[in-house]
């Protein structure tokens, strides 16, 4: 049963346009979220995350916006570049810092 | 601040053995957590500890099992390797002990079993 699911496997952007990757979730009852940028074999970096008191947090050029009536979620990236070429990954933390991941989603920002 | 280390970085085992993977949080962090990331599996949870205490755990057998040291380092283990069981191992570090709070991810120990 995946909990947190995000249907794009893959986006393709230009560089300078926005991405928008997406994410939904299952439980009502997560109330943290958080997005990590992935390079094969190498570990998360963490990127920006969420509580479920606000519906929108931004850090530079990442906005991320919670839908809870809808139990959605987005990543914006403004300007998209070249390096943001990655795995991106949302996940939700399920309490006692459990980490339940979505499958990912392929963001290839091309010159 | 150094990040969260991991030892080994790599790793060639056959089936039938064990293995023992190290992870060291970052400095002042008390919690710490492993996941198993496999291409048919995506990224799973394995365990978490705090204070030297298991207070979570994920749907593995229990050949996998881990520990935490009072320095706050832990290890896990697998014994009995299996085919199935190649794969990136990752370890996170937490400052706090509640829900709202960010892990930061190690680079991973890549397991290959033969």
């Amino acid at each position: 049963d995946q909990q947190v699911k995000q249907n794009s496997p893959s986006l393709s952007v230009q560089e300078g346009r926005i991405s928008i990757l997406n994410c939904d979730y299952t439980n009502s009852m997560f109330d943290y979220f958080l997005w990590y940028k992935k390079y094969p074999a190498e570990g998360p970096t963490f990127l920006i995350s969420i509580s479920s008191i606000k519906d929108k947090n931004e850090d530079g050029r990442f906005t991320v916006f919670l839908n809870k009536s809808a139990k959605h979620l987005s990543l914006h990236i403004v300007p998209s570049q070249p390096g943001d070429s990655a795995v991106y990954f949302c996940a939700a933390n399920t309490g006692f810092q459990k980490l339940v991941f979505g499958t990912g989603t392929r963001l290839l920002v091309s010159p | 601040k150094a990040g969260v280390t991991q030892t080994p970085r790599y790793l060639i085992k056959t089936r039938g053995q064990q293995v023992t993977l190290s992870c060291s949080p970052i400095s002042g962090h008390r919690s710490v957590s492993w996941y198993q990331q496999t291409p048919g599996q995506g990224l799973q949870f394995l365990f978490e500890y705090f204070s030297e205490t298991q207070r979570n755990k994920g749907n593995f057998p229990g050949r996998f099992s881990g520990r935490q040291f009072s320095n706050s380092r832990s290890e896990m283990n697998v014994s009995t390797l299996e085919l199935g069981d190649s794969a990136l191992y990752l370890c996170a570090s937490s400052v706090l002990a509640g829900s709202a709070d960010t892990q930061y991810f190690g680079p991973g120990t890549r397991l290959t079993v033969l």
